[in-house]
């Protein structure tokens, strides 16, 4: 049962686009929702997250919106970089679970110059 | 701050052989770690919550007679993989809970790979 979900596998951007990552989620217990980057062959790197309370956050570079009647957020990366290029996860936390977290499929991004 | 560190980074073992995994938060305590599995081009895996002191947690479809978790103190916790086989060969990695408990932090993880 996937209650996090990112239905795009993929995303090509160009260097100093923005770059749009989507997200949908089922369980309207989640609490906290978090984004990760990854690298091949390398952990999750946190990005930036957002209480359910709140519908947007923003760190630098990357903001983090939130949708709750739609069930939705999506992170925006601006301007988009090389660097930026990995995989994306979406994650979101139940309410009293220990901070379990469940994941999203990733979102490929490919920033090209 | 909060830097999680796994060793070792990759591992090759032959079949029916035993391999542990450690998890370290470097510098701070971790009352919760987690650990993950990672097939390619697909999402992590919860695997099981591991809490200091007590049992590990594990996640329907897990044998927890096969992936022996230890968190023995707030700063490690250990997978043992048992009887290994080649479709155990995977990505392993943990995670440690913060100070703010919505906060997780990754290791760099382990490929393991069964022959």
């Amino acid at each position: 049962d996937q209650q996090v979900k990112q239905n795009s596998p993929s995303l090509s951007v160009q260097e100093g686009r923005i770059s749009i990552l989507n997200c949908d989620y089922t369980n309207s217990m989640f609490d906290y929702f978090l984004w990760y980057k990854k690298y091949p062959a390398e952990g999750p790197t946190f990005l930036i997250s957002i209480s359910s309370i709140k519908d947007k956050n923003e760190d630098g570079r990357f903001t983090v919106f939130l949708n709750k009647s739609a069930k939705h957020l999506s992170l925006h990366i601006v301007p988009s970089q090389p660097g930026d290029s990995a995989v994306y996860f979406c994650a979101a936390r139940l309410t009293d679970s220990w901070g379990k977290l469940q994941f999203g499929a990733g979102t490929q991004v490919v920033v090209t110059p | 701050g909060a830097v999680v560190s796994q060793h070792p980074s990759w591992v090759i073992c032959k079949s029916g052989t035993s391999v542990k995994i450690e998890c370290r938060s470097l510098d701070f305590q971790a009352t919760t770690m987690f650990w993950y599995r990672q097939f390619p081009k697909q999402s992590l895996m919860l695997m099981a919550t591991s809490n200091e002191g007590s049992k590990a947690t594990y996640e329907q479809g897990v044998e927890k007679d096969k992936f022996l978790i230890n968190h023995a103190s707030l700063t490690l916790s250990t997978l043992t993989v048992t009887s290994a086989h080649p479709e155990d060969s995977s990505f392993y990695i943990c995670s440690a809970r913060g100070r703010q408990d919505y906060e997780q932090y990754f290791g760099p993880g382990t490929r393991l790979t069964v022959t």
